[in-house]
């Protein structure tokens, strides 16, 4: 069985760019969390959405969105890129809303100059 | 706000010894997860411990939980030079969802 799958795994951005990175969670998985895992330090949670809606929101300024489809998988949108974004993002997923175990998947590495 | 502390950040031990990981949190917990990260790469869960007195082990590795102390300990026995990674501890607060609070980590090398 396939687990969590990041695309892409790594990218470049210019400052004040957009950038859209996806996830997909294991199958019959409902949720999916954002983390933001900046080098040297533990990850922060970014977001939580389950059936489609937020569920949890970290604290990250409005830069950060984040969407869940149909399918249960999920996109984070950052925009306006500063040099502090570059981090490993990285999504997890769950079956349900809590209590259950999470899952992360390989992580995007996204490097903003 | 829940906050999670883990000591040492930096443990630098030879192969063949024992040492203990250290994890404190700060408000009550469901439950409390280890992982483990290699350079570059994402993180591997170890242990998920559910309750009170709770004690995992795999291989080298044993994991134990005190909730009434909020004090999580990893445990390693006789340490080869592959258990060398950074080893989160992260808890998971039941909120309006799960939202994970991971320690600053803990940065393990072991020499030959």
């Amino acid at each position: 069985d396939a687990g969590v799958t990041q695309s892409p795994t790594h990218l470049i951005k210019t400052r004040g760019q957009h950038v859209t990175l996806r996830c997909s969670p294991i199958s019959g998985h409902k949720s999916v969390s954002w983390y933001q895992q900046v080098l040297g330090q533990g990850p922060q949670f970014i977001f939580q959405y389950y059936e489609k809606e937020e569920r949890g929101r970290g604290n990250f300024p409005d830069r950060f969105s984040a969407r869940q489809f149909p399918n249960y998988s999920s996109e984070l949108n950052v925009n306006a890129l500063l040099l502090g974004d570059s981090a490993l993002y990285l999504c997890a997923s769950s079956l349900q809303k809590m209590n259950t175990e999470a899952f992360f998947g390989q992580g995007t590495r996204l490097t903003v100059v | 706000e829940l906050k999670v502390e883990q000591n040492p950040l930096f443990l630098s031990m030879q192969e063949g010894k024992n040492y203990t990981i250290y994890c404190n949190y700060s408000t009550t917990s469901d439950r409390l997860y280890w992982y483990r990260q290699d350079p570059g790469k994402s993180l591997e869960s170890l242990f998920v411990l559910l309750s009170n007195g709770a004690v995992k082990q795999e291989g080298r590795l044993m994991a134990s939980l005190d909730t009434k102390a909020r004090l999580s300990t990893l445990h390693i026995t006789a340490a080869v030079h592959d258990l060398s990674a950074t080893y989160f501890c992260a808890v998971d607060r039941r909120t309006s969802g799960s939202r994970l609070t991971f320690g600053e980590g803990t940065q393990l090398t072991v020499n030959p």
